[in-house]
């Protein structure tokens, strides 16, 4: 059973469109979050929640809204998508503790044209 | 400011020979660190953490890191690296404050050449 899953895997959409990628652990977690991959690779957080509460935030734009219905499920929906917006989106989830790292989802790669 | 330097962007090995990807953080207090490594297409899987205890840990698939305080270093090996090895290596340190984040470095590629 996977751990971490995320849909879609692969997205591609009109620049302006808006869409949604959905997340779902199953390892009991009570903190998920949302890291974008650049095309750089470089890996850098989005949001985190903590049992359906919003801990993280680190200066995205409200284009990007989180949406945790429950603390197994993390959403990301993005309004008006544009060029910029293209990278690979990763769900993770952890223990309370950062201690233990966290368990990602395997990407969904965003392509906005 | 919390930070993680991977000096290297690529490295090749030959398969069969040692590795060492350099890690260094920048962090006030006692780090949470970890590697993680990424093959192409993946999502990342956790190779090791360090949070105390034994400055020498060992991880899955043979890799070890070392963590050394007074240089702000926690460098990954692997005596002898093998073809499958190939792939994206990130170094992270787990901060406590503002809610639980990992901070990650650049990454380093390792190629592996027959």
């Amino acid at each position: 059973d996977t751990a971490v899953s995320q849909t879609p895997k692969y997205l591609v959409t009109q620049m302006g469109n808006d869409k949604s990628i959905k997340c779902e652990q199953n390892l009991g977690h009570d903190t998920m979050y949302w890291y974008k991959q650049d095309s750089k690779k470089f890996l850098k957080i989005m949001f985190s929640y903590n049992n359906k509460e919003l801990i993280i935030n680190e200066t995205v734009p409200n284009r990007f809204s989180p949406k945790s219905p429950d603390k197994a499920h993390l959403n990301l929906h993005i309004n008006s998508l544009e060029l910029g917006d293209s990278a690979v989106y990763f769900c993770a989830s952890s223990q309370d503790s950062v201690a233990w790292g966290y368990t990602f989802g395997s990407g969904t790669r965003l392509t906005v044209v | 400011a919390q930070s993680v330097t991977q000096p290297d962007i690529h490295i090749t090995v030959s398969e069969g020979a040692s590795l060492e990807l350099r890690c260094n953080y920048s962090y006030g207090a006692t780090p949470y660190l970890f590697w993680y490594v990424q093959s192409p297409g993946q999502g990342l899987q956790l190779l090791l953490k360090y949070f105390s205890g034994d400055t020498l840990v060992q991880g899955i698939k043979g890799f070890e890191a070392e963590f050394k305080r007074s240089q702000s270093s926690f460098n990954l090996r692997k005596p002898s690296v093998h073809w499958s090895d190939a792939a994206e290596y990130f170094c992270a340190v787990g901060i406590m404050e503002y809610g639980n984040k990992l901070v990650f470095g650049a990454g380093t590629i390792l190629r592996v050449k027959s």
